[in-house]
């Protein structure tokens, strides 16, 4: 199985600030990998895919980056509503492994 | 709209059954694969069951397999889970999610969950 490691597993940040998560794959995945926010009581949203894509509806201040086994998300400007659990998935293979997720918290 | 309902969810006691449901609606069910995931409490996202649009190719996570199956009936948009066997460390939230093919497999849709305990 193909292991998904993120880091940090939080952070604290401020309104307006330019927030990275990396996330680390066991072993090549191309660019099958997908970003999604968990918020409690919501269903999971997806936010980028295929690494760099920007799902439809999904604010411009958040990007994706890398492939290989290597891949970041960047948040330019967090925003009030921002504040959540990012995670991101493999779905270059089966099982469709997800990493531990990065909690954004205010600082 | 594209809607996904999951139902069945509730308490049983170790050993025993649970048929989960999602209901889809606002897209065309019989093109798209499905996808069960499941989040115990505290823990993060974990990929349970994958089934592709014709039910041809089924696929279980190790934690499940031989316990649970997964199924769908293109006619009633519907997708279910039965779990047997059921244990604490099967205790989540699961989620019903919609795959796309054309988004590198990503799961561009997810139902609200419902919450399963198993405990005595």
């Amino acid at each position: 199985d193909i292991q998904m490691t993120q880091s940090p597993s939080s952070l604290s940040a401020s309104v307006g600030d330019r927030v990275t998560i990396t996330c680390r794959a066991s072993q090549s995945i191309s660019s099958y990998l997908n970003w999604y926010q968990e918020k409690p009581g919501k269903a999971p949203k997806l936010l980028i895919y295929a690494a760099s894509s920007l799902q439809s509806g999904v604010p411009s201040r958040f990007s994706g980056s890398g492939s290989g086994t290597d891949f970041t998300l960047t948040i330019s400007s967090l925003q009030p509503e921002d504040f959540a659990t990012y995670c991101c998935q493999q779905s270059y293979s089966t099982p469709r492994t997800f990493g531990q997720g990065t909690k954004v918290e205010i600082k | 709209e594209v809607q996904l309902v999951e139902s069945g969810g509730g308490l049983v006691q170790p050993g025993g059954s649970l048929r989960l449901s999602c209901a889809a609606s606002g897209f065309t069910f019989s093109n798209y694969e499905m996808n069960w995931v499941r989040q115990a409490p505290g823990k993060g996202l974990e990929w349970v069951s994958y089934i592709s649009s014709t039910d041809s190719n089924i696929y279980y996570a190790d934690s499940v397999k031989g316990r649970f199956t997964i199924s769908r009936d293109n006619a009633k948009n519907s997708l279910y889970l039965q779990m047997n066997s059921l244990r604490a460390e099967d205790t989540a939230v699961y989620y019903c999610a919609r795959e796309d093919v054309y988004s590198a497999a990503s799961f561009d849709y997810w139902g609200q969950g419902t919450l399963v305990t198993v405990s005595s």
